[in-house]
């Protein structure tokens, strides 16, 4: 069965730093990779996918992901954090093609504290 | 994309009762799904809501704890049944519409 390893549970920054949060998945198969946001007390919200493609891919709020596929990895990046990027961040995977079930399966999380 | 509502958006129960959590969705979606979200951890798949069939869960879910209702292809209903206080979550249903997810706003459930 596929999961997903988010290696940075806790990360505190200052703001205008640079962000990059690692995600690895294990699937031997196509899939496609999702990151998510929460906000405090609030609802899961899309960031990016990745489909097919290229394998950089924008999302909003200035984030953006990269897919290496030798490596099994989605990172998200962010050039410079701002408090407001304070909240949850989940990286999540489904299989595509025939193996897709259509199962959304996500990381651990990694809580991100931006300090002004 | 799909809009959920999703109800009650939170409630407190005493220990040994049950729970429904109801789902509606605003157009018809063959893959709906069931996530518990623990206090301060990630989404767990509890089970895939099927149409017509019976739910199938996930390894550590079984059907007696959380049954799954899918009576047709906008509406889905998951029970916490026999409540402890480790049941005190956050509740989601999410439907999949061609390649995107929408998740349902979530019930919170605290036991007591």
């Amino acid at each position: 069965a596929q999961s997903v390893s988010q290696h940075n549970h806790h990360v505190i920054l200052s703001e205008a730093a640079s962000l990059e949060l690692g995600c690895n998945y294990s699937y031997g198969g196509t899939v496609n990779l999702f990151w998510y946001v929460q906000y405090p007390g609030q609802h899961l919200q899309l960031l990016l996918k990745y489909f097919s493609g290229d394998p950089l891919v924008k999302g909003i709020k200035g984030f953006e992901a990269e897919f290496i596929k030798s490596k099994f990895s989605f990172n998200l990046r962010k050039p410079s954090v701002q408090w407001s990027d304070t909240a949850e961040y989940f990286c999540a995977v489904t299989p595509a093609g025939s193996g897709n079930t259509g199962k959304l399966i996500f990381g651990q999380g990694t809580t991100l504290q931006v300090k002004p | 994309s799909a809009v959920i509502s999703q109800k009650p958006s939170r409630d407190i129960c005493q220990r040994g009762t049950s729970l429904t959590i109801q789902c509606q969705v605003d157009s018809q979606v063959t893959m709906m799904f069931w996530y518990r979200q623990q206090p301060g951890q990630s989404l767990t798949l509890i089970a895939t809501a099927n149409q017509g069939s019976e739910a199938t869960y996930e390894s550590g879910f079984v059907i007696d704890k959380f049954p799954i209702s899918r009576p047709n292809l906008t509406f889905s209903t998951l029970t916490v049944s026999n409540m402890s206080p480790e049941d005190s979550s956050i509740y989601l249903c999410s439907v999949r519409t061609g390649v995107d997810y929408t998740f349902g706003s979530g019930t919170r459930l605290t036991v007591v």
